[in-house]
């Protein structure tokens, strides 16, 4: 069972290339989000979805697209790398569950981003 | 708004001893609080959540939380520390206004020590 799986899982670029990162879930979860981690900060929510086709800022969203075509996909883009966003990036879902009963978070095991 | 505070970036422990990692929390309205570890190179693993009812929760290996109203606090303990504890621990508070997203506190880093 794959859960939350994240591509790649390394990449250095330069300042002002794109790429987008992937995050594939197969647990049939409505929520997905995008975080950065960065030393001493904890994670930071970047964009977040709440279902296929609708996605949502969140606390740093500047500098980030993302989209949600398909349910168990949520893409993460960076149209003009900067080194400020230079970090660990992870993705996360999380099944909709009831108001209360809220479900954890599952969570993949990171993208790390150099930006030069 | 709402926020999280770890007052500790690491603490230290002999294996076998009891542990504790502080968490306070600042929310308007309920708090749904969780904890989450990481261990180095991974993602964040769930540990356990406060919904309602019982002050002291439960949750996965040996770890419990109690809930602190009056403090608003959430503090992570376990009776008897081991080396394998050694990792990053989280806490969150449910963010009422990302839908279900987390606000996460800055991390606390456990070293359990033989």
């Amino acid at each position: 069972n794959a859960g939350v799986t994240q591509t790649p899982k390394f990449r250095v670029l330069k300042t002002g290339q794109s790429m987008t990162l992937l995050c594939a879930q197969d647990m049939n979860h409505e929520y997905m989000y995008w975080y950065r981690q960065d030393p001493g900060m904890g994670l930071r929510l970047i964009h977040y979805s709440v279902g296929e086709g609708t996605t949502a800022k969140g606390e740093v969203p500047d500098g980030y697209n993302v989209s949600r075509l398909k349910k168990q996909n949520f893409l993460l883009g960076l149209e003009s790398a900067a080194p400020s966003q230079t970090s660990v990036y992870f993705c996360a879902s999380s099944p909709r569950g009831g108001e209360g009963r809220l479900e954890p978070q599952h969570f993949g095991d990171g993208t790390r981003l150099s930006i030069l | 708004a709402q926020s999280v505070a770890q007052p500790e970036d690491q603490v230290n422990v002999a294996e076998g001893n009891p542990l504790t990692v502080k968490c306070t929390y600042s929310v308007s309205g309920n708090p749904y609080l969780f904890w989450y570890v990481q261990y180095p190179n991974r993602g964040l693993q769930f540990l356990l959540k406060y919904i309602t009812g019982d002050n002291l929760v439960k949750g996965s290996y040996g770890f419990e939380a109690e809930f602190n109203k009056s403090q608003t606090s959430f503090h992570l303990k376990k009776p008897s520390a081991l080396v394998s504890d050694s990792a990053l621990y989280f806490c969150a508070v449910r963010d009422y206004k990302c839908r279900r997203a987390l606000t996460f506190g800055s991390g606390t880093r456990l070293q359990v020590q033989p």
